[in-house]
Protein backbone atom coordinates (compact mmCIF):
# COMPACT_ATOMS: atom_id res chain seq x y z
CA UNK A 1 0.00 0.00 0.00
CA UNK A 2 1.08 3.54 -0.91
CA UNK A 3 0.16 4.87 2.58
CA UNK A 4 -1.83 7.94 3.33
CA UNK A 5 -1.97 10.13 -0.10
CA UNK A 6 -2.62 14.21 0.78
CA UNK A 7 -2.70 16.44 -2.05
CA UNK A 8 -2.00 18.95 -2.43
CA UNK A 9 1.73 18.94 -0.88
CA UNK A 10 1.84 22.71 -1.22
CA UNK A 11 -0.94 25.46 -1.41
CA UNK A 12 -0.26 28.76 -1.59
CA UNK A 13 -3.48 30.80 -1.79
CA UNK A 14 -5.19 34.50 -1.54
CA UNK A 15 -7.38 35.76 1.35
CA UNK A 16 -10.81 35.07 0.86
CA UNK A 17 -10.68 32.14 -1.70
CA UNK A 18 -11.93 28.38 -1.39
CA UNK A 19 -9.01 25.70 -0.06
CA UNK A 20 -9.79 21.96 -0.48
CA UNK A 21 -6.97 19.68 0.88
CA UNK A 22 -7.23 15.66 -0.01
CA UNK A 23 -6.63 13.24 1.46
CA UNK A 24 -6.99 9.27 0.35
CA UNK A 25 -6.55 6.43 3.73
CA UNK A 26 -5.09 3.77 3.84
CA UNK A 27 -7.06 1.22 2.44
CA UNK A 28 -9.33 -1.27 4.82
CA UNK A 29 -8.55 1.67 7.18
CA UNK A 30 -11.88 2.79 8.99
CA UNK A 31 -10.64 5.90 11.06
CA UNK A 32 -9.66 9.03 9.79
CA UNK A 33 -8.24 12.13 11.15
CA UNK A 34 -7.75 15.76 10.43
CA UNK A 35 -4.93 17.50 12.55
CA UNK A 36 -3.68 21.12 11.94
CA UNK A 37 -0.19 21.85 12.93
CA UNK A 38 1.42 25.14 13.68
CA UNK A 39 3.97 26.82 15.68
CA UNK A 40 1.87 28.07 18.24
CA UNK A 41 -0.60 25.79 18.66
CA UNK A 42 1.09 22.32 17.89
CA UNK A 43 -0.50 19.42 16.39
CA UNK A 44 -4.46 19.79 16.80
CA UNK A 45 -7.47 17.12 16.05
CA UNK A 46 -9.70 19.43 13.69
CA UNK A 47 -12.12 16.13 13.30
CA UNK A 48 -12.43 12.43 12.82
CA UNK A 49 -14.23 10.18 11.07
CA UNK A 50 -15.47 6.34 11.51
CA UNK A 51 -16.88 4.49 9.35
CA UNK A 52 -16.92 7.79 6.56
CA UNK A 53 -18.97 9.44 9.79
CA UNK A 54 -17.83 11.92 11.13
CA UNK A 55 -17.32 11.39 15.35
CA UNK A 56 -16.02 14.77 16.58
CA UNK A 57 -15.49 18.02 15.11
CA UNK A 58 -15.19 19.70 17.96
CA UNK A 59 -11.58 20.70 17.22
CA UNK A 60 -12.80 22.64 14.01
CA UNK A 61 -12.09 26.16 14.48
CA UNK A 62 -14.79 27.99 13.02
CA UNK A 63 -17.78 27.21 10.33
CA UNK A 64 -15.46 28.38 7.80
CA UNK A 65 -13.95 24.88 7.99
CA UNK A 66 -15.83 21.79 6.39
CA UNK A 67 -15.23 18.14 6.49
CA UNK A 68 -16.43 15.16 4.11
CA UNK A 69 -16.03 11.96 3.80
CA UNK A 70 -17.77 10.69 0.54
CA UNK A 71 -16.62 7.00 0.83
CA UNK A 72 -13.74 4.76 2.54
CA UNK A 73 -11.13 6.07 0.02
CA UNK A 74 -11.40 9.82 0.59
CA UNK A 75 -11.48 12.34 3.01
CA UNK A 76 -11.85 16.35 1.82
CA UNK A 77 -10.68 19.24 4.17
CA UNK A 78 -12.41 22.97 2.90
CA UNK A 79 -11.79 26.31 4.30
CA UNK A 80 -13.77 29.04 2.92
CA UNK A 81 -12.74 31.46 2.64
CA UNK A 82 -9.68 30.94 4.02
CA UNK A 83 -7.40 33.91 6.46
CA UNK A 84 -4.15 34.24 6.57
CA UNK A 85 -4.45 32.43 10.41
CA UNK A 86 -5.39 29.48 8.55
CA UNK A 87 -1.78 29.23 7.13
CA UNK A 88 -0.69 26.26 8.82
CA UNK A 89 0.66 22.21 7.36
CA UNK A 90 -2.60 19.81 7.48
CA UNK A 91 -2.10 16.24 8.08
CA UNK A 92 -4.01 13.97 7.63
CA UNK A 93 -3.87 9.86 9.32
CA UNK A 94 -5.99 6.85 9.19
CA UNK A 95 -5.88 3.85 11.76
CA UNK A 96 -7.19 0.44 11.36
CA UNK A 97 -10.37 -1.23 13.00
CA UNK A 98 -9.12 -2.72 15.96
CA UNK A 99 -8.37 0.76 17.55
CA UNK A 100 -8.20 1.82 20.42
CA UNK A 101 -5.01 -0.36 20.23
CA UNK A 102 -3.41 0.26 16.86
CA UNK A 103 -1.04 3.33 15.60
CA UNK A 104 -2.15 6.27 13.34
CA UNK A 105 -0.33 6.25 10.25
CA UNK A 106 0.43 9.41 8.55
CA UNK A 107 0.07 11.25 5.21
CA UNK A 108 2.79 13.74 4.31
CA UNK A 109 1.04 16.79 4.60
CA UNK A 110 -0.72 19.64 3.35
CA UNK A 111 1.42 23.37 3.85
CA UNK A 112 -1.14 26.04 3.36
CA UNK A 113 0.76 29.15 2.89
CA UNK A 114 -3.26 32.16 2.70
CA UNK A 115 -1.21 35.78 1.91
CA UNK B 1 -6.78 21.32 23.16
CA UNK B 2 -3.58 19.27 24.07
CA UNK B 3 -3.98 16.10 26.28
CA UNK B 4 -0.02 14.97 26.76
CA UNK B 5 2.56 17.79 27.09
CA UNK B 6 5.94 16.66 26.76
CA UNK B 7 9.16 17.84 28.53
CA UNK B 8 11.86 19.22 28.19
CA UNK B 9 10.87 20.77 24.90
CA UNK B 10 14.09 21.07 23.29
CA UNK B 11 17.09 18.80 24.12
CA UNK B 12 20.63 18.88 22.65
CA UNK B 13 23.14 15.90 23.02
CA UNK B 14 26.03 14.32 21.18
CA UNK B 15 25.97 10.85 19.67
CA UNK B 16 26.52 8.06 21.65
CA UNK B 17 24.79 9.50 24.47
CA UNK B 18 21.23 8.57 25.33
CA UNK B 19 18.11 10.92 25.20
CA UNK B 20 15.07 10.94 27.86
CA UNK B 21 11.70 12.78 27.20
CA UNK B 22 8.79 12.70 29.61
CA UNK B 23 5.20 13.13 29.03
CA UNK B 24 2.42 13.77 30.87
CA UNK B 25 -1.46 13.43 30.13
CA UNK B 26 -4.46 14.68 31.92
CA UNK B 27 -7.40 11.53 31.74
CA UNK B 28 -7.71 7.78 31.91
CA UNK B 29 -6.21 6.22 28.75
CA UNK B 30 -6.41 2.88 26.50
CA UNK B 31 -2.94 3.49 25.49
CA UNK B 32 0.04 6.33 24.88
CA UNK B 33 2.08 6.22 21.80
CA UNK B 34 5.17 7.79 20.75
CA UNK B 35 5.50 9.10 17.63
CA UNK B 36 8.76 10.76 15.49
CA UNK B 37 8.63 13.66 12.93
CA UNK B 38 11.49 14.86 10.82
CA UNK B 39 11.69 18.34 9.50
CA UNK B 40 8.90 18.72 6.99
CA UNK B 41 7.84 15.48 7.09
CA UNK B 42 4.92 13.16 8.28
CA UNK B 43 4.38 11.97 11.71
CA UNK B 44 5.73 8.07 12.39
CA UNK B 45 4.89 5.55 14.61
CA UNK B 46 6.88 4.77 17.44
CA UNK B 47 5.70 2.63 20.07
CA UNK B 48 2.30 1.78 21.90
CA UNK B 49 2.25 1.30 24.82
CA UNK B 50 -0.98 -0.01 27.33
CA UNK B 51 -2.75 1.16 30.23
CA UNK B 52 -1.81 -2.20 31.60
CA UNK B 53 1.84 -2.49 30.74
CA UNK B 54 4.67 -0.57 32.86
CA UNK B 55 7.16 -0.84 30.62
CA UNK B 56 8.05 -1.89 26.27
CA UNK B 57 10.91 -1.67 24.66
CA UNK B 58 11.72 -1.62 20.84
CA UNK B 59 15.37 -1.68 19.82
CA UNK B 60 16.98 1.37 20.79
CA UNK B 61 14.05 2.61 22.12
CA UNK B 62 12.36 2.36 26.21
CA UNK B 63 8.64 3.35 26.87
CA UNK B 64 7.71 3.30 30.92
CA UNK B 65 4.21 4.31 31.61
CA UNK B 66 2.89 5.19 34.89
CA UNK B 67 -0.87 6.13 35.38
CA UNK B 68 -0.85 6.85 38.40
CA UNK B 69 1.35 9.53 37.96
CA UNK B 70 -0.34 10.09 34.67
CA UNK B 71 3.31 10.10 32.93
CA UNK B 72 5.35 8.38 30.32
CA UNK B 73 8.97 8.63 29.21
CA UNK B 74 10.84 7.64 26.41
CA UNK B 75 14.22 6.93 26.36
CA UNK B 76 16.54 6.58 23.07
CA UNK B 77 20.18 4.92 24.18
CA UNK B 78 22.95 5.12 21.84
CA UNK B 79 21.70 8.04 20.12
CA UNK B 80 22.59 8.65 16.21
CA UNK B 81 22.73 11.93 14.33
CA UNK B 82 19.83 10.23 12.65
CA UNK B 83 17.81 10.44 15.69
CA UNK B 84 17.57 14.39 15.03
CA UNK B 85 13.68 14.88 15.01
CA UNK B 86 11.16 16.37 16.94
CA UNK B 87 9.12 13.05 19.05
CA UNK B 88 5.37 13.70 20.35
CA UNK B 89 2.95 11.28 22.44
CA UNK B 90 -0.16 10.61 22.11
CA UNK B 91 -3.04 9.71 24.07
CA UNK B 92 -5.78 7.53 22.92
CA UNK B 93 -8.46 9.12 25.66
CA UNK B 94 -10.47 6.37 27.87
CA UNK B 95 -13.68 8.16 26.95
CA UNK B 96 -12.51 10.04 24.56
CA UNK B 97 -14.17 7.74 21.32
CA UNK B 98 -11.23 6.70 20.01
CA UNK B 99 -9.37 9.90 20.06
CA UNK B 100 -5.87 10.43 19.41
CA UNK B 101 -4.95 13.60 21.52
CA UNK B 102 -1.12 14.55 20.64
CA UNK B 103 1.39 17.09 22.91
CA UNK B 104 3.49 19.71 22.12
CA UNK B 105 6.88 17.51 21.57
CA UNK B 106 10.65 17.71 22.10
CA UNK B 107 12.73 18.94 19.70
CA UNK B 108 15.83 16.34 19.43
CA UNK B 109 19.33 17.40 18.39
CA UNK B 110 21.65 14.57 18.54
CA UNK B 111 25.25 16.13 17.26
CA UNK B 112 28.04 13.76 15.67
Amino acid sequence: DAGVIQSPRHEVTEMGQEVTLRCKPISGHDYLFWYRQTMMRGLELLIYFNNNVPIDDSGMPEDRFSAKMPNASFSTLKIQPSEPRDSAVYFCASSAPDRPNTEAFFGQGTRLTVV
Amino acid sequence: SQQGEEDPQALSIQEGENATMNCSYKTSINNLQWYRQNSGRGLVHLILIRSNEREKHSGRLRVTLDTSKKSSSLLITASRAADTASYFCATDDEGGYNKLIFGAGTRLAVHP
